[in-house]
């Protein structure tokens, strides 16, 4: 059964950078049926998309948050990975590592999931 | 970017009603790229529609998403206790993803 695990620090300072982990078991990161992402949640908010990548490393970023973020994909580890710089407490959230099915069409929706890691900025 | 507004912001209804959910999207998608998620407190949120229409594994028949261009629709024909939750409509035809505010189906 297919499980993602976010990992990574709870707490973060302003300026800093963000860093997290997504591990997937149950299933290979290697397969090139999917992509694999993040959304993001701030407290009694809605969601927000932060970006993609494949497992070839091809990946796409909200321009919203492009200048900050990096993606990054460790297929030896079964991995993949979020690094947001510069953090203000506009980014404390909750962070989801998702990943993406492919439709009939060829267009990519979100099937999965993880369960989620409360990361907070703050001195 | 395409803007999805969900619309009511919240539903109050009772266990055995109908409950039908609204999203809009700023521009026409392309085809219809849209899904439909259930969170509830403290939890992930979970597929239920993709591409308008389709039911995700394991989802009971009792849920159903319609719609195609601006306009799309979630319909819980009667509400379970368990459907009680926030639902967020989702594109996905248009770089950048984006999410609806979301809907809020409380008990009345």
């Amino acid at each position: 059964q297919l499980q993602l695990q976010e990992s990574g620090p709870g707490l973060v300072r302003p300026s800093e950078t963000l860093s997290l982990t997504c591990t997937v078991s149950g299933g290979s990161i290697s397969s090139g049926d999917y992509f694999w992402g993040w959304v993001r949640q701030p407290p009694g908010k809605g969601l927000e998309w932060i970006g993609s990548i494949y497992y070839s490393g091809s990946s796409y970023i909200n321009p919203s948050l492009k200048s900050r973020v990096t993606i990054s994909i460790d297929t030896s580890k079964n991995q993949f990975s979020l690094k947001l710089s510069s953090v203000t407490a506009a980014d404390t959230a909750v962070y989801y590592c998702v990943r993406r099915d492919r439709e009939s069409s060829g267009y990519y929706y979100v099937d999965f999931w993880g369960r989620g890691t409360l990361v907070t900025v703050s001195s | 970017e395409i803007v999805l507004t969900q619309s009511p912001g919240t539903l109050s209804l009772s266990p055995g009603e109908r409950a039908t959910l609204s999203c809009r999207a700023s521009l026409g998608l392309s085809s219809t790229y849209l899904a439909w998620y259930q969170q509830k407190p403290g939890q992930a949120p979970r597929l239920l529609i993709y591409s308008a229409s389709s039911r995700a594994t394991g989802i009971p028949d009792r849920f159903s998403g319609s719609g195609s261009g601006t306009d799309f629709t979630l319909t819980i024909s009667r509400l379970e206790p368990e459907d009680f939750a926030v639902y967020y409509c989702q594109q996905y035809g248009s770089s950048p993803l984006t999410f609806g505010g979301g809907t809020k189906v409380e008990i009345k």
